[in-house]
């Protein structure tokens, strides 16, 4: 199985800051790789899909990348609203893996 | 609108059935592969099966196959997951969400339906 290793499992940061988030694949998933954003108590909401490609109706202000197996996504000027779980997936083989996930707070 | 509706959570004890469906609206949905992922309560998420669009492929994990099945009916939009033997990590929010393509997973999610293992 493809093990999706991500990081920070949480972070802290103030409102217009820049913030990246990392998953690393223990193996080649090319860009088959997206982000979703949950929300306490809500169902979960595809940010990034393709590694790079913003899904319809998400802010600029959001954008993915890919550095050989690492992928970031990244908040260019955090908006209180961002507060939040991320979670990465990887789609190129089964079982689908996410990463352990990301715990965004706003200080 | 895409709207995906679940239902059939509960409380049920170890070692019993249940089955879940979820009601589509919105989208073609024969067109699109479906599938349920799972959050156990302050966890993360669990991707638990996928069926493609006519149903005659099948993919879970080892943590559910042989217990759960995954189908489809095209005719009515719904998915549906048969959940056999229910163990309690089986506990979770369970979730539907649509998919057109593989690099483009998971699009649309519904709002889950809580399923509680224990006696």
């Amino acid at each position: 199985d493809i093990q999706m290793t991500q990081s920070p499992s949480s972070m802290s940061a103030s409102l217009g800051d820049r913030v990246t988030i990392t998953c690393r694949a223990s193996q080649d998933i090319g860009n088959y790789l997206s982000w979703f954003q949950q929300k306490p108590g809500k169902s979960p909401r595809r940010m990034i899909y393709g590694a790079t490609n913003l899904a319809a109706g998400v802010p600029s202000r959001f954008s993915g990348s890919r550095s050989g197996s690492d992928y970031s996504l990244t908040i260019s000027s955090l908006e209180s609203e961002d507060m939040a779980i991320y979670y990465c997936l990887q789609s190129i083989q089964y079982p689908f893996t996410f990463g352990s996930g990301t715990k965004l707070e706003i200080k | 609108e895409v709207q995906l509706v679940e239902s059939g959570g509960g409380l049920v004890q170890p070692g019993r059935s249940l089955k879940l469906s979820c009601a589509a609206s919105g989208f073609t949905f024969s067109n699109y592969y479906m599938a349920w992922v799972r959050q156990a309560p302050k966890k993360g998420l669990e991707w638990v099966a996928t069926i493609s669009t006519s149903g005659s492929r099948t993919y879970y994990p080892d943590s559910v196959k042989g217990r759960f099945t995954i189908s489809r009916d095209n005719a009515k939009s719904s998915l549906y997951l048969q959940m056999n033997s229910l163990k309690s990590e089986d506990t979770a929010t369970y979730y539907c969400a649509s998919t057109i393509a593989a690099i483009t997973p998971f699009a649309y999610w519904g709002q889950g339906t809580l399923v509680t293992v224990s006696s």
